[in-house]
């Protein structure tokens, strides 16, 4: 069963600063991985789609980078702002043809201070 | 934004009672989910449908059912709720198994 792991699980940081979020995954036999941001009380936004035959994909301010031999993702957030504040989560979506559903994380809640 | 409506946003209702939520979808995508979100579980898939007509069970889809009798509608019914069933419901739609997209949710309350 693809377990999804995120760290941390909070994480404070003053404005302008450059952070990496980090998201692992047991089963490294995925089709590929999606990075969302959740604002509080609010559904969920896609940020970034990395296919498995992919080592990354930015967007903006944001890269996301994919080590699936290792099980691994990381989002790199530059030069934060107060804006970004919000939970961040990834998900992984299974290799198999039949392999439609997401399994996500818990994510990582970011707090960025002005 | 995805063209994704879910209704009602908010409802409390008593425990035993039926609870239907449904999801409309504008996109003509063919994959529809509905997944609920726990504090301590993060999101977690209740079912799926892959077509109309077309449903397959999640890893929570105990004592939930769906229907699809429309590309654009996904129902999600609690047949009788429980306490347990008080959560965040969210729907998400994909074309295949690419970027999905997901609606505001439904914040259900069984007292």
């Amino acid at each position: 069963k693809q377990e999804v792991t995120q760290i941390p699980a909070a994480l404070s940081v003053p404005e302008g600063e450059n952070l990496v979020l980090n998201c692992s995954f047991t089963d490294s036999a995925i089709y590929n991985l999606q990075w969302f941001r959740q604002d509080p009380g609010k559904g969920l936004t896609s940020l970034l789609l990395i296919q498995s035959s992919q080592r990354e994909q930015t967007s903006g301010r944001l890269n996301a980078s994919l080590d699936k031999s290792s099980g691994r993702s990381t989002l790199y957030i530059a030069a934060s702002q107060p804006g970004d504040s919000a939970t961040y989560l990834c998900a992984v979506r299974p290799g198999e043809t039949s392999g439609s559903r997401l399994t996500f994380g818990e994510g990582t809640q970011l707090t960025v201070n002005p | 934004d995805a063209g994704i409506t879910q209704s009602p946003r908010h409802k409390v209702t008593e425990t035993g009672t039926p609870v239907t939520l449904r999801c409309h979808q504008t996109e003509n995508h063919r994959y529809m989910y509905w997944y609920r979100q726990d504090p301590g579980h993060g999101l977690r898939l209740i079912h799926y449908s892959y077509g109309v007509k077309d449903t397959d069970k999640g890893e929570v889809s105990d004592g939930y059912s769906v229907s699809r009798s429309k590309t654009e509608d996904f129902l999600l019914t609690l047949e009788s709720a429980t306490s347990s069933q008080t959560s965040v419901y969210f729907c998400a739609i994909s074309l295949g198994r690419d970027r999905a997209f997901f609606g505001q949710g439904t914040r259900l309350t069984v007292v």
